[in-house]
C-alpha cells in the first residue's frame, strides 16, 4: 500500500521569506500522481500544485513550486515570498490514476507579520 | 470552474435522529465521488467512494448501514448518517473528480459540513 510522509507538524516563515515543505512516499509503481493541498482556517480544500509522475519536469503555480526527485521519492513544496493568507495546514497526497487520494498527516504552516 | 458544493455547512442534531448532506458538483459531472471525515488538525479520512448508478464502496471499518451513500445523478451525491450519536460529529468532506472538460486524475473538494450530534 501506497503512504505520505510529511515529517514537520508545524512551521512559521516570515512574511515574504521562502518556506520548503517537505514530503516522501512510498510506492511501487511507475505512474502516479502528487498533489499538495492547502487548507486555510475556513477548511475548504485548495489544490495548490499537482504534477504527474512521468514529467521530469518540476510543476509551478505562481509562487508555489516543487521539487520532485522520483528516484528519491520526494515532493517538496516550495513557497516564495511567503503572505499571511498562507498560513494553513498543507496536505501532500498521491494518488494513482484512477483510485483514491492517499494523504500525508499534515503541515501546519503559520506566516508571521 | 470546477466548483464543488455541501449542503448544509452546519448542522446540529439529536442523538438518534438522521442526517443527510448533500455534495453537488456545480459544473462538471463527476461518476466518482468521494467521503471524507476529519478531526480537528489531523488528515482526510476517507470513508466511501460514491459511484453514479452503482453501490459505494467502503473503507475499512466504516459501517455502510450507518453512513447511507446514494449517487443518483452525475452531480450529486448524498451521505446519510443514520441513528446519529455523539461519537458521530465531526467533519465531513466531500470531492469529486471530473468526467471530462477538465483534471479528470484530480479530486476538487466541497467546503465541508460540520456535524454536532446532542
Amino acid at each position: 500500500a501506497q503512504t505520505v510522509t510529511q515529517s514537520q507538524p508545524e512551521m512559521s516563515v516570515q512574511e515574504a521569506e521562502t518556506v520548503t515543505l517537505s514530503c516522501t512516499y512510498d510506492t511501487s509503481e511507475s505512474n502516479y500522481y502528487l498533489f499538495w493541498y492547502k487548507q486555510p482556517p475556513s477548511r475548504q480544500m485548495i489544490l495548490v500544485i499537482r504534477q504527474e509522475a512521468y514529467k521530469q519536469q518540476n510543476a509551478t503555480e505562481n509562487r508555489f513550486s516543487v521539487n520532485f526527485q522520483k528516484a528519491a521519492k520526494s515532493f517538496s513544496l516550495k513557497i516564495s515570498d511567503s503572505q499571511l493568507g498562507d498560513t494553513a495546514m498543507y496536505f501532500c497526497a498521491f494518488m494513482m490514476l484512477g483510485n483514491k487520494l492517499v494523504f500525508g498527516a499534515g503541515t501546519i504552516l503559520r506566516v508571521k507579520s | 470552474g470546477a466548483v464543488v458544493s455541501q449542503h448544509p455547512s452546519r448542522v446540529i442534531c439529536k442523538s438518534g435522529t438522521s442526517v443527510k448532506i448533500e455534495c453537488r458538483s456545480l459544473d462538471f459531472q463527476a461518476t466518482t465521488m468521494f467521503w471524507y471525515r476529519q478531526f480537528p488538525k489531523k488528515s482526510l479520512m476517507l470513508m466511501a467512494t460514491s459511484n453514479e448508478g452503482s453501490k459505494a464502496t467502503y473503507e475499512q471499518g466504516v459501517e455502510k448501514d450507518k453512513f447511507l451513500i446514494n449517487h443518483a445523478s452525475l452531480t450529486l451525491s448524498t451521505l446519510t448518517v443514520t441513528s446519529a450519536h455523539p461519537e458521530d460529529s465531526s467533519f465531513y468532506i466531500c470531492s469529486a473528480r471530473p468526467i471530462a472538460g477538465g483534471r479528470t486524475d484530480t479530486q476538487y473538494f466541497g467546503p465541508g459540513t460540520r456535524l454536532t450530534v446532542l
